[in-house]
């Protein structure tokens, strides 16, 4: 079955330290890859995807992402994490119309 | 330009009653989906709409979902009778194409609680 792996459920970190929100998928075929936010009392906000090319994607508010075939995974990063970065996140795979999630990671950036 | 709308944002109603959730795509937005995330799990799709054809409604939970596009415009999602485990965030997405490497943007979503 096709799924999308977001193993950890929390991720805190200290404002200005780098962040992974961590995120790997087991589909078949070559997925598009989708990484949405969601602050509080907010729907999801698309932040970057990945079709082909240059496995490093860059995408809204300083944030990039990581392809990796082998490794079937997707990390999400930033350099510097910032207190207003604190939100839900959630990856996601595309093999034909619609999308397939994670359950969601909840960062928590600390000043 | 407007994002996607939804209407309400929040319900609460009790076991066997109606609920009615409605979605507004961004205009011209031919490709509109309704998802759901129960507490705690994953965002799980229900179905894809191109104009007002169901594409696919392999993901709607059994029959007492009822979704329509009439028109194109704007879709409704009709749970009826409502039960406890209908609750959770119901979110509405569109997108110009239907396309892979198309964005689908998303709403705020409805909080629905069935008491």
């Amino acid at each position: 079955a096709q799924s999308v792996a977001q193993p950890e459920d929390q991720v805190n970190v200290a404002e200005g330290n780098p962040l992974t929100v961590k995120c790997t998928y087991s589909v078949s075929g070559n997925p598009y890859l989708f990484w949405y936010v969601q602050y509080p009392n907010r729907g999801l906000q698309f932040l970057l995807k990945y079709i082909t090319g240059d496995n490093l994607v860059k995408g809204s508010y300083g944030f990039e992402a990581e392809f990796n075939k082998s490794q079937t995974s997707f990390h999400l990063k930033k350099p510097s994490a910032l207190v207003s970065d604190s939100a839900l996140y959630f990856c996601a795979v595309r093999l034909q119309g619609n999308l397939i999630f994670g359950k969601g990671t909840k960062l928590s950036v600390k000043p | 330009e407007a994002g996607v709308t939804q209407f309400p944002s929040h319900s609460v109603i009790e076991k066997g009653q109606t609920v009615t959730l409605r979605c507004d795509p961004i205009s011209g937005h031919d490709n509109l989906y309704w998802y759901r995330r129960v507490m705690g799990k994953e965002i799980k799709f229900l179905l894809h709409f191109v104009k007002e054809s169901k594409q696919d409604e392999s993901g709607m939970p059994n029959n007492r979902f009822l979704a329509e596009r009439t028109g194109g415009t704007y879709s409704t999602l009709k749970v009826q009778p409502a039960e406890l485990e209908d609750s959770g965030v119901y979110f509405c997405a569109s997108s110009h194409r239907r396309s892979k490497e198309e964005t689908q943007y998303f709403g705020p979503g409805t909080r629905l609680l069935v008491l």
